[in-house]
């Protein structure tokens, strides 16, 4: 099936350190990756849509110069999160559709859990 | 907000009974999609119906969709403890992301 590989799944580290977290489609080509930030007990916020070779598409709130997102193959989408402070501590999900038709599943990466000290 | 809302929140039940989880959302779908989360991991998919679809199987889990009331449900028989986690539904209306709902958090007690 599908396989979709998220790293690191844990980060600890000092605020102000930028994080950059990689999914990569490891099967299957993915001209559309989403990523996601989860609270605890809380369900998935989209965050943004990161499509290959084009800018991401923010969702409304989000700050693009904050949570910067690269989509430079089919393969492989990188969130970077600048000078992160302790409010961006979160769990950060990405997932990417196999196929572009319709009616197709999200496939997800295992999580980022991001602690900012 | 397209976000649906998943009923109920927290469910309970001993290993072996049922579990019901249901769903509700408010726009028109092209589909609806089944997630699990066990605890500090990605999300699995385990189903998916299409909007005209009514009723769907995969192994112990049976899922049903009404469109008309906007609103899908998913049975788990037979429950066992590894069943324990969180269940999302996600509705796909056309515009390539998908829609999540709150969740229900399952345990099942040995």
């Amino acid at each position: 099936g599908a396989v979709v590989s998220q790293h690191p799944s844990w980060v600890i580290c000092k605020s102000g350190t930028s994080v950059k977290i990689e999914c990569r489609s490891l099967d299957f080509q993915a001209t559309t990756m989403f990523w996601y930030r989860q609270f605890p007990k809380q369900s998935l916020m989209l965050m943004a849509t990161s499509n290959e070779g084009s800018k991401a598409t923010y969702e409304q709130g989000v700050e693009k110069d904050k949570f910067l997102i690269n989509h430079a193959s089919l393969t492989l989408s990188t969130l970077t999160v600048t000078s992160a402070h302790p409010e961006d501590s979160s769990f950060y999900i990405c997932s990417a559709r196999d196929g572009s038709g319709g009616n197709q599943p999200q496939h997800f990466g295992d999580g980022t859990r991001l602690s900012i000290l | 907000s397209q976000q649906g809302e998943e009923d109920p929140q927290a469910l309970s039940i001993q290993e072996g009974e049922n579990a019901t989880m249901n769903c509700s959302y408010k726009t028109s779908i092209n589909n609806l999609q089944w997630y699990r989360q066990n605890s500090g991991r990605g999300l699995v998919h385990l189903i998916l119906i299409r909007s005209n679809e009514r009723e769907k199987h995969s192994g112990r889990l049976r899922v049903t969709l009404d469109t008309s009331k906007k609103s899908s449900s998913l049975l788990i028989t037979a429950s066992r403890a590894a069943d324990t986690a969180s269940y999302f539904c996600a509705t796909d209306v056309g515009a390539n992301n998908l829609f999540f709902g709150t969740g229900t958090r399952l345990t099942v007690i040995p």
